[in-house]
């Protein structure tokens, strides 16, 4: 079981949609989940984090945590061509260290006009 | 601000051959982290440096891979000899250790083509 999972995709979804895209983890100890945006052939660049269990919003983007069920999700609502991408959940745990991310392998998420 | 720099952009090299990438992080970050991503998966940490100490180098293949962070600021990610396999893009990232967040930020990458 990899430590952090998430759906390939692609996920296409219509313009002005919600996407919603999923993540789990094995390790019970997490504390610090996060959302990274990556473009084609560009760097991952962080668009969310949450903490606690609930929801947490942000302009167009919610994040959701349910650590009962080791579950992380990401809602993105008016989803727009330019949100196309991969986006990749990364947990902060116990193990390793403070500063260990482990990532995902990523949900490629396609909104078409 | 001038975010974190890496060099070379793309190399291209004959499989056996010695490569090196070079990393700058954010002024004033002190942990520096270099990554692998393969294609259509995440990044994989290889090494995690606390200012000029290595404290998690337990992904990185001693074998052929090393790493250096001399001066606690700008580092080197070698690969001698590089093997088919090493084609990937290496990312370099920084961050501020002292911060609740504690967010990395991310190099352009290095993308390596072993032929």
């Amino acid at each position: 079981q990899k430590e952090v999972e998430q759906n390939s995709g692609p996920l296409s979804v219509p313009e002005g949609a919600i996407a919603s895209l999923n993540c789990t983890y094995s390790d019970r100890g997490s504390q610090s989940f996060f959302w990274y945006r990556q473009y084609s052939g560009k760097s991952p660049e962080l668009i969310m984090f949450i903490y606690s269990n609930g929801d947490k919003e942000d302009g167009r983007f919610t994040a959701q945590l349910n650590k009962a069920s080791q579950y992380v999700s990401l809602l993105i609502r008016d989803s727009q061509p330019s949100d196309s991408a991969t986006y990749l959940c990364a947990v902060r745990g116990i193990s390793g260290g403070y500063n260990k991310l482990i990532f995902g392998a990523g949900t490629r998420l396609a909104v078409h006009p | 601000e001038a975010g974190v720099v890496q060099s070379p952009r793309y190399k291209i090299i004959e499989k056996k051959q010695p490569v090196a990438f070079w990393c700058n992080p954010i002024s004033g970050h002190n942990t520096l982290y270099w990554y692998l991503q393969n294609l259509g998966q995440g990044p994989e940490l290889l090494i995690r440096y606390e200012n000029e100490e290595a404290v998690d180098d337990s992904q990185l293949p001693k074998d052929r891979f090393s790493a250096e962070r001399l001066k606690g600021v700008d580092s080197t990610l070698k690969i001698q000899p590089a093997e088919l396999g090493d084609s990937a893009v290496y990312l370099c990232a920084s961050s501020y250790t002292g911060g609740s967040l504690n967010e990395q930020f991310f190099g352009p990458g290095t993308r390596l083509t072993v032929l």
